[in-house]
């Protein structure tokens, strides 16, 4: 079973920044947070990972709660091309334990 | 390639058959894992290899499921006797285990159809 929960779906505007909560209450000290997106017909992307500080790259913004018990990623100026389902995952150094939940699926509108 | 490659990116097959999957990943990564996805699910963790160690097939829904990877690099994930129920996308995934974390690269899958 996931060990993180989120939102079924979600919508954007398009040119609007996208937040994407996740919850994982349960996580380890050495269980980083993942998050990976899947467009439609196509294998998943990573996205970002962190495992405490807040993380930031070409694509996304990861914010870890302090007691990293949540997350949320953010897509900074979403475009139509962002829709897609998006992935959080909760897993250790080595990531055999992966398991994708159903996601939240997110639409950016025009 | 750079990235991981699968073949074939059909197949369609009759009810009984048995298939083979190709994954080819990442050169370098030494983690090799194959995950199925059923129309409008999130993905299923079937088996995973690292190095010379045992793969964990803790995930192959039934014996009519396996998988080998040859020379720490190819991998083929076999089902015998095809049912109907083994309709998806099958995912295969490298990463480079050694560093601090483990990132998964995708494959863009094999769509298998039994009829």
């Amino acid at each position: 079973d996931a060990k993180t929960t989120q939102p079924t779906s979600m919508d954007c505007a398009e040119g609007r920044a996208a937040n994407l909560p996740c919850n994982h209450s349960t996580i380890s000290g050495n269980e980083y947070v993942y998050w990976y997106r899947q467009i439609h017909s196509q294998g998943p992307q990573y996205i970002i990972h962190g495992l405490k500080n807040n993380e930031t790259n070409e694509m996304a913004s990861l914010i870890i709660t302090e007691d990293r018990k949540s997350s949320t990623l953010i897509l900074p100026h979403a475009t139509l091309r962002d829709t897609a389902v998006y992935y959080c995952i909760v897993a250790d150094n080595y990531g055999q334990n992966f398991v994708f939940g159903p996601g939240t699926r997110l639409s950016v509108l025009p | 390639g750079a990235g991981v490659s699968q073949s074939p990116s059909n197949k369609v097959t009759e009810k009984g058959k048995d298939v083979e999957l190709r994954c080819d990943p990442i050169s370098g990564h030494t983690a090799l894992y194959w995950y199925r996805q059923s129309l409008g699910q999130g993905l299923e963790f079937l088996i995973y290899f690292q190095g010379n160690s045992a793969p964990d097939k803790s995930g192959l829904p039934s014996d009519r499921f396996s998988a080998e990877r040859t020379g720490g690099s190819v991998s083929t994930l076999t089902i015998q006797r095809t049912q109907q129920e083994d309709s998806a996308v099958y995912l295969c995934a490298s990463s480079w285990v050694g560093g601090t974390t483990d990132t998964q690269y995708f494959g863009p899958g094999t769509r298998l159809t039994v009829l």
